[in-house]
């Protein structure tokens, strides 16, 4: 099955200790990205990899990581969580990076207290 | 950076009742998408439209890709309870992929 997984699901944490969210998908796609959905913000793009060791800043990177090293493998680093990065992550990918249909993961909601 | 203006905010409609919600842009896009995020779950692509002007259909589903290549709309018609949920447009070009801050549905039975 045609998928994109994000791990944990749920996580609280305290301020300032670093943490990784996980992503993989098993598409073969080129296009990953990392999302954060706030309320009345929609979704905005943290950062994004047009393909293994290839990555940009998205519209809010400041305080995240990313790392391609493998094509399937997206995780997103917070190296110092702060409260303000309380949210409802998801990764996305898909074939390339115009215009096609992105795949979304089930979420990381994350608390920062 | 911009995001895409998505109205309504909200909608509480009867069940069996028609529903329609657009987004804006100041920015011309090559494809719009429409994604619905049931609770607790990731968006999930409803409709791609690729060519200003294009109509499609996914059921009772809806949208269309505006001429000016800066808007969009989703219909959906006789609505039913499973249809509850958050709906996103989101604007496409290139690499530049931009959402709209979504529309929250909820359907009384």
């Amino acid at each position: 099955e045609a998928q994109v997984t994000q791990n944990p699901r749920y996580l609280i944490t305290v301020t300032g200790k670093k943490l990784t969210v996980t992503c993989s998908q098993n598409m073969n796609h080129e296009y990953m990205s990392w999302y954060r959905q706030d309320p009345g913000l929609g979704l905005r793009q943290i950062y994004y990899s047009m393909n293994v060791e290839v990555t940009d800043k998205g519209d809010v990177p400041e305080g995240y990581k990313v790392s391609r090293k493998e094509k399937r493998n997206f995780p997103l680093i917070l190296e110092s969580p702060s409260p303000n990065q309380t949210s409802l992550y998801f990764c996305a990918s898909k074939v390339g990076g115009g215009g096609t249909e992105a795949f979304f993961g089930q979420g990381t909601r994350l608390t920062v207290v | 950076g911009q995001q895409l203006n998505q109205s309504p905010q909200s909608m509480f409609i009867q069940e069996g009742e028609d529903v329609s919600m657009n987004c804006t842009s100041s920015s011309i896009f090559n494809t719009w998408l429409w994604y619905k995020q049931d609770p607790g779950e990731g968006p999930v692509l409803l409709i791609a439209l690729y060519k200003a002007g294009e109509l499609t259909s996914n059921g009772r589903l809806t949208a269309q890709f505006g001429i000016t290549r800066k808007d969009s709309f989703l219909n959906i018609s006789a609505s039913i309870p499973s249809d509850v949920g958050i709906y996103f447009c989101a604007g496409q070009l290139g690499r530049d992929m931009r959402f709209g801050a979504g529309t929250r549905l909820t359907v009384k039975p």
